[in-house]
Formats: structure tokens, sequence, C-alpha cells
């Protein structure tokens, strides 16, 4: 079975760090492209970052680049977010999502499956 | 950047009835590269449909898409009890950023 658990999250201040984790089982972890989403609380989906299977190249949305890192370790079938600098705007639950097929680009998938999602919450 | 707009915002129904879901683009969406998913509260979105018009393993068929372009279209043809939910369009594809989504179109009980 394809799984993808996310950890990690937790109540963080204004200014703070985390490092989210997606544990993948039931693939051949290394072949797909993998990314991060997020959806603030009563809110839409958001796409964050993503990573190409062997970590060539990434690619970040606006609102968090240059303040989030994503990397992957095929090794050990993991995907991670770092996220520094974080702001109140940051709460929200964080999926991990793969892509549904491998290819060369990125962007040439839908997402298929998800993660459960890990709560991020930003406050003082 | 391809912004998706989707609509309504709100459909209320009840069971047995059909749900139109609308998502439109603001540039045309290459290749048909649009994706639908379900959410129910406190779960991770379901994959329903992709290439605009498959339905994804499991999905019944209940649930069709349609659309090219810019204009897309979700449609349940007779809701199930199970099917109050909150709906999502994605395209893929795009040059970075390669992803967005719709806002969601949320289908309540009437």
């Amino acid at each position: 079975e394809v799984q993808l658990v996310e950890s990690g999250g937790g109540l963080v201040k204004p200014g703070g760090s985390l490092r989210l984790s997606c544990a993948a089982s039931g693939f051949t972890f290394s072949s797909y492209s993998m990314n991060w989403v997020r959806q603030a609380p009563g809110k839409g989906l958001e796409w964050v970052s993503s990573i190409s299977s062997s970590s060539s190249y990434i690619y970040y949305a606006d609102s968090v680049k240059g303040r989030f890192t994503i990397s992957r370790d095929n090794a050990k079938n993991s995907l991670y977010l770092q996220m520094n600098s974080l702001r109140a705007e940051d709460t929200a639950v964080y999926y991990c999502a793969r892509v549904a097929k491998p290819s060369w680009f990125v962007f040439a998938n839908w997402f298929d499956p998800w993660g459960q999602g890990t709560l991020v919450t930003v406050s003082s | 950047e391809i912004v998706l707009t989707q609509s309504p915002g709100t459909l209320s129904l009840s069971p047995g009835e059909r749900a139109t879901l609308s998502c439109r683009a603001s540039q045309s969406v290459s290749s048909s590269y649009l994706a639908w998913y379900q959410q129910k509260p406190g779960q991770a979105p379901r994959l329903l449909i992709y290439g605009a018009s498959s339905r994804a393993t499991g999905i019944p068929d209940r649930f069709s898409g349609s659309g090219s372009g810019t204009d897309f279209t979700l449609t349940i043809s007779r809701l199930e009890p199970e099917d109050f939910a909150v709906y999502y369009c994605q395209q893929y594809g795009s040059s970075p950023p390669g992803f967005t989504f719709g806002g969601g179109t949320k289908v309540e009980i009437k």
C-alpha cells in the first residue's frame, strides 16, 4: 500500500524554525517528484514546494521563497521541509503529496496520493 | 501564473440531485492538465479526476469531468450522502509555478 506519513508539526513562535518530515512507503520513492501543499485553517489548498526525483529541480511558491527549503533523502524514503523565519500566516496543515506518475518534468502530473497532514501553528 | 476561479463558492443541494461545479482558468490549460479533488473535514484531499475527464481508480461513475481550454466542469450525477464535501480543481503541466488550485466549492446538504 502506498503511504505518506508527515511528522514534525507543532507550535512555534514567530521568527522560529521547524522541520517537517514525510515518510514514504509502498512505492519506489526515488522515481517520483514530491511536493508540499498547505491549507490554512478554514481556507483552500496552496502549493508550497516541489522537488524532482533526484533533487535536481526545486521550486517554491513566492510566499515561502527564501524562507523554506525542500529536500529529500532517497536512501531513507523521506521528504523534508525546513521552515525558517516563520510567520503567523504560515499557520496551516502541511500535506506531503506524490505526483501520480514518474516524469522528468516536475509539474507533469496531478497529486496522488496525499499524506494525512501535520499542523503547524505559528503564534506567540 | 494560471489563476483558477471556482464557482459557486457554496452549492446547497439535496441527496439525489445533480451537482455542477465550475472551474475557470485565467489562461488556457495546456492539454487539459486539470484535476479535481474531494476533501472532507479533517481529511486529506482525494483525487477524483485527472486530465480533465479521466476518473481516478475507485471513483464512482456518478463523478464526471469535462471541459478544455479555460472552462472545466465537475458533475456529480446523483448526490450521495458521502458526496457532501469541498471540491478543488488544480492545474498542472505549466511552467513554474506549475501547480495552482482553485478556491474550492463546498457542496452542502440543503
